[in-house]
């Protein structure tokens, strides 16, 4: 079966670095992707890997390795805004993405 | 811009109504999908359409009816509400379906079913 395991939630200081990490088996692979989605609002685009190695676009990184099953999301220089639930979705091989229940992340001052 | 727009934002409905669930898209994206999203899991899809005209069933399809007249328009209709299906649902849009076109999301809609 298709599964995806990420922390369910995950606590940070303000201006700190966090890494949340997610493990996945999928029917296939077509890549990942990871979204941000603050409490109440929706889910929206954060990266895309297809490829191994680190994607880093700002403050947010993102790693895949292909051959694990594993993908990571760092963010750095943590801001309060930041608190929010991070969600991981690889893609299978009918190019459906299998969402993980997402990581809560709680950002303290 | 809008992007997509859902409505309603929120319904309390008695089980056993007939609910449709809107959705539109002013990006001219070829394929869109109805998830669901509940406390604890990952977003489950439950209908798609790859283009205007086409629709495909997703992981959790019972219960739940779609179709794809146009372009921007992807309304999700319950023949008959059950308590099961409270839930927040959300409309999302991709250019295509597949390769790196990343979803779009909608606002959600908070669906209560008494």
């Amino acid at each position: 079966g298709q599964n995806i395991d990420q922390p369910t939630e995950m606590t940070a200081t303000e201006g700190a670095i966090v890494q949340i990490n997610c493990t996945y088996q999928t029917s296939g692979f077509n890549g990942l992707f990871w979204y941000q989605q603050h409490a109440g609002e929706a889910p929206t685009f954060l990266s895309y890997n297809v490829l191994d190695g680190l994607e880093e676009k700002g403050r947010f990184s993102s790693f895949l390795s292909r051959s694990k099953g594993y993908s990571y999301l760092l963010l750095k220089e943590l801001q309060m805004k930041d608190s929010a639930s991070y969600l991981c979705a690889p893609m299978d091989s009918n190019y459906q993405l299998i969402w993980g229940a997402g990581t809560k992340l709680i950002i303290k001052p | 811009i809008a992007g997509i727009t859902q409505a309603p934002t929120s319904q309390i409905l008695a089980a056993g109504r007939r609910m449709t669930l809107r959705c539109t898209q002013d990006m001219r994206h070829n394929a869109m999908y109805w998830y669901r999203q509940d406390l604890g899991l990952g977003l489950r899809l439950i209908h798609y359409s790859n283009t205007a005209g086409t629709t495909g069933k997703g992981e959790v399809p019972d219960g739940y009816s779609v179709s794809r007249a146009n372009t921007d328009d992807f309304p999700l209709t319950l023949a008959s509400a059950v308590p099961s299906q409270t839930s927040v649902y959300f409309c999302a849009s991709s250019a295509a379906r597949g390769g790196t076109d990343t979803q779009y999301f909608g606002p959600g809609t908070r669906l209560t079913v008494l």
